[in-house]
């Protein structure tokens, strides 16, 4: 059954460093997705991504944090410098286009900045 | 007008017992509720969606009763099993088929089922 994979499991960095989470969506999905959920809170939405463009973003998404489809099958969410309450569990979610709401989320990407 | 007010906040039951996760919201444009599974250290995954125009859906041992007009909807399962001990999620979406259809997740629900 296809899934949404992500890359790292874990990455630890240090305040004020940049770094890229990766996002394999599901192969056929046109609809792409970040959430993040910090330990023991709810999930909460971050950016939305069609037709190589942000549809929608939240307040949590200021001008630190970027998005890229590179190519036909990555999707990037790259933190310009890191903060310490940027620690959390960040997912990537993909879903198939308009027919559907279901939103498929990967394994997450467990944010550490010290 | 945003949030989607989830309870209770944890609960325990025996194996065999129907633990219900009950969900509320304000937006009267939320037209999907999905309900979310999640294992620790795990993404959370779909379970179990509804649209407003049926009161209740079901799936297997998982059931969602939705109230249109009380706008509120919860999530039933029965002959529950250790198994299912997880974080059990509410969300909600709008405009059906649009661009975002960005969801908007309830605070969650630490199920336990003792065997």
């Amino acid at each position: 059954e296809p899934e949404v994979t992500q890359t790292p499991s874990h990455q630890v960095t240090q305040m004020g460093q940049e770094v890229i989470l990766r996002c394999v969506p599901i192969s056929n999905h046109l609809y792409f997705y970040w959430y993040r959920q910090i330990l023991g809170q709810k999930v909460e939405f971050l950016v939305s991504f069609y037709n190589n463009e942000i549809s929608e973003k939240s307040e949590i998404f200021d001008d630190q944090f970027s998005v890229e489809r590179p190519d036909g099958s990555n999707f990037t969410l790259k933190i310009r410098s890191t903060k310490l309450e940027d620690s959390a569990m960040y997912f990537c979610a993909s879903r198939v286009g308009t027919i559907s709401y279901e939103q498929y989320f990967g394994p997450g990407t467990r944010l550490t900045v010290t | 007008q945003q949030q989607v007010k989830q309870s209770p906040q944890s609960l325990i039951v025996q194996k065999g017992g129907i633990p219900i996760i009950n969900c509320a919201y304000e937006n009267t444009a939320f037209d999907y509720f999905p309900w979310y599974q999640q294992f620790p250290g795990k993404g959370p995954a779909l379970l179990i969606a509804i649209r407003p125009d049926v009161s209740e859906k079901k799936e297997g041992r998982f059931t969602i009763s939705f109230n249109k007009s009380a706008k509120q909807f919860s999530l039933h399962i029965m002959d529950s099993q250790p198994g299912d001990s997880a974080t059990y999620f509410c969300a909600a979406a709008e405009n059906y088929g649009g661009a975002t259809n960005k969801l908007i997740f309830g605070t969650g629900t630490l199920l336990a089922v003792q065997p």
